[in-house]
C-alpha cells in the first residue's frame, strides 16, 4: 500500500551544523511532497514543499531535493539553531484538487545541543 | 484570525462514553480535516470536508463521524469511546490554489483519554 517512512526516528546536531532529515516515499503518483515541523504540544506547521516534478527547491535556511528514482525526499536545514529542536514529518500530497489529502511518515526528531 | 481552533484541549472519557470535538477556521477555507496522532506517530487521516455537506472518510474512520454543515465549522463525533481511541486529535484547513500545494493549516490538538 501507500507509505510515506523516515529512515532515523533521532537525530542530534551542534549548533551551527548543518541538519539533514530523510524520507522515503512510495506512491510515484503524489503530486507534492511536504515537510511539516511540529513542536511539543503544538500542531504540525509548515515548513517548505517540493512539486514532483522538480528535483530541488530553497526556502529560508532549508532546502528540500527529491529524487525521484530511488523515491528520496530529504529536508536540509541550514546553520541549525536550538529553535529547530522538533519533530519533522515529510508528508505526501495527492489529488491536491479533490481536497488534497496528506500521508504522513513516522517523523524524525530533531535535537539542537547548544 | 485565529486560524483554526479547537475546544477542548484536553478531555478524559469512560469506555462508551460519547463526546464530540469542536473545530472551527476564520479563514474561509473550503478544505476541512480530521487527523489522529498516536504517540511517536504521523498524523493518520480521519474523514475530511471538501465544502459545507460534503464529507468523506480517510484512512481511519471507524468510530467516528462527522458533519460540516457550515464552512467555519467542521466537528468530530465518538458515538462509543473505545481506549484505541486514546490519541491527539488534530484539526486543519486548506484552500485549494491553482498549480499549487494547498497548504493545510493545523490546530494546536486536542488530547483525549479514554480509560
Amino acid at each position: 500500500g501507500e507509505s510515506v517512512g523516515l529512515h532515523l526516528p533521532t537525530l542530534s546536531v551542534q549548533e551551527g551544523d548543518n541538519s539533514i532529515i530523510n524520507c522515503a516515499y512510495s506512491n510515484s503518483a503524489s503530486d507534492y511532497f511536504i515537510w511539516y515541523k511540529q513542536e511539543s504540544g503544538k500542531g504540525p506547521q509548515f515548513i517548505i514543499d517540493i512539486r514532483s516534478n522538480m528535483d530541488k527547491r530553497q526556502g529560508q535556511r532549508v532546502t528540500v531535493l527529491l529524487n525521484k528514482t530511488v523515491k528520496h525526499l530529504s529536508l536540509q536545514i541550514a546553520a541549525t539553531q536550538p529553535g529547530d529542536s522538533a519533530v519533522y514529518f515529510c508528508a505526501e500530497n495527492s489529488n491536491y484538487n479533490q481536497g488534497g489529502k496528506l500521508i504522513f511518515g513516522q517523523g524524525t526528531e530533531l535535537s539542537v545541543k547548544p | 484570525n485565529a486560524g483554526v481552533t479547537q475546544t477542548p484541549k484536553f478531555r478524559i472519557l469512560k469506555i462508551g462514553q460519547s463526546m464530540t470535538l469542536q473545530c472551527a477556521q476564520d479563514m474561509n477555507h473550503n478544505y476541512m480535516y480530521w487527523y489522529r496522532q498516536d504517540p511517536g506517530m504521523g498524523l493518520k487521516l480521519i474523514y475530511y470536508s471538501v465544502g459545507a455537506g460534503i464529507t468523506d472518510k480517510g484512512e481511519v474512520p471507524n468510530g467516528y463521524n462527522v458533519s460540516r454543515s457550515t464552512t467555519e465549522d467542521f466537528p468530530l463525533r465518538l458515538e462509543l469511546a473505545a481506549p484505541s481511541q486514546t490519541s491527539v486529535y488534530f484539526c486543519a484547513s486548506s484552500t485549494p490554489r491553482a498549480g499549487a500545494y494547498n497548504e493545510q493549516f493545523f490546530g494546536p490538538g486536542t488530547r483525549l483519554t479514554v480509560l
